[in-house]
């Protein structure tokens, strides 16, 4: 069966500070890969995608994340976060099925 | 960009009874998705939908739960006798049919059983 794991469930960061967050999925196929952020009060929005190609795939808002197959991961980076990047992080990952599976999250927190 | 639409917001109910919950896709959207969300945990996936026809169920979903498209646009999804464990949010989603299409969610509906 499918699963996402995400290893961090709450980060507290400083602005300007580099941002990774980590993702592992379970499956043994072709795959897709997003990112996705909840704002606080707000639906769940694209950050980035990866389908097919470079693995390192840009998004919104000054993010990207690398999709490693050999480690089943796709990692979100930021090299400098702002206060506005405050927000909750899913990865999720969609397989032979139109469903995609969500990790639990990642709370992030940036301080000014 | 209208976006997608959820009605109610919020939905307060006993247990033991009814509830229904209508979510209005983007209208070019032909695939329709539900979703539960409870705290701490991501989005689980319940049902989704092509047009009017029902592709895939949860088997988490148990017979309480059932969800329409009747006319390929709209979807309401049903909750009979509700239970406290159905205290969550439900998310809607659509997307495009082409497999590259991400999907794009609703607020949300968030049930408070009593």
């Amino acid at each position: 069966a499918q699963s996402v794991s995400q290893h961090n469930h709450h980060v507290i960061l400083s602005e300007a500070a580099s941002l990774e967050l980590g993702c592992n999925y379970s499956y043994g196929g072709t795959v897709n890969l997003f990112w996705y952020v909840q704002y606080p009060g707000q639906h769940l929005q694209l950050l980035l995608k990866y389908f097919s190609g470079d693995p390192l795939v840009k998004g919104i808002k000054g993010f990207e994340a690398e999709f490693i197959k050999s480690k089943f991961s796709f990692n979100l980076r930021k090299p400098s976060v702002q206060w506005s990047d405050t927000a909750e992080y899913f990865c999720a990952v969609k397989g032979n099925t139109d469903k995609l599976i969500f990790g639990t999250g990642t709370r992030l927190q940036v301080f000014p | 960009d209208t976006g997608v639409s959820q009605d109610p917001r919020h939905k307060i109910t006993k247990r033991g009874q009814n509830v229904t919950f209508r979510c209005d896709p983007i209208s070019e959207h032909n695939r329709l998705y539900w979703y539960r969300q409870t705290l701490g945990q991501g989005p689980e996936f319940l049902t989704y939908f092509q047009n009017e026809a029902q592709l895939e169920k949860s088997r988490l979903l148990s017979d309480r739960f059932s969800a329409e498209r009747p006319k390929g646009s709209f979807s309401t999804l049903e909750i009979q006798r509700t239970e406290q464990g159905d205290s969550a949010m439900y998310l809607c989603a659509s997307s495009l049919e082409s497999y590259n299409q991400p999907q794009h969610f609703g607020d949300g509906t968030r049930l408070s059983i009593l």
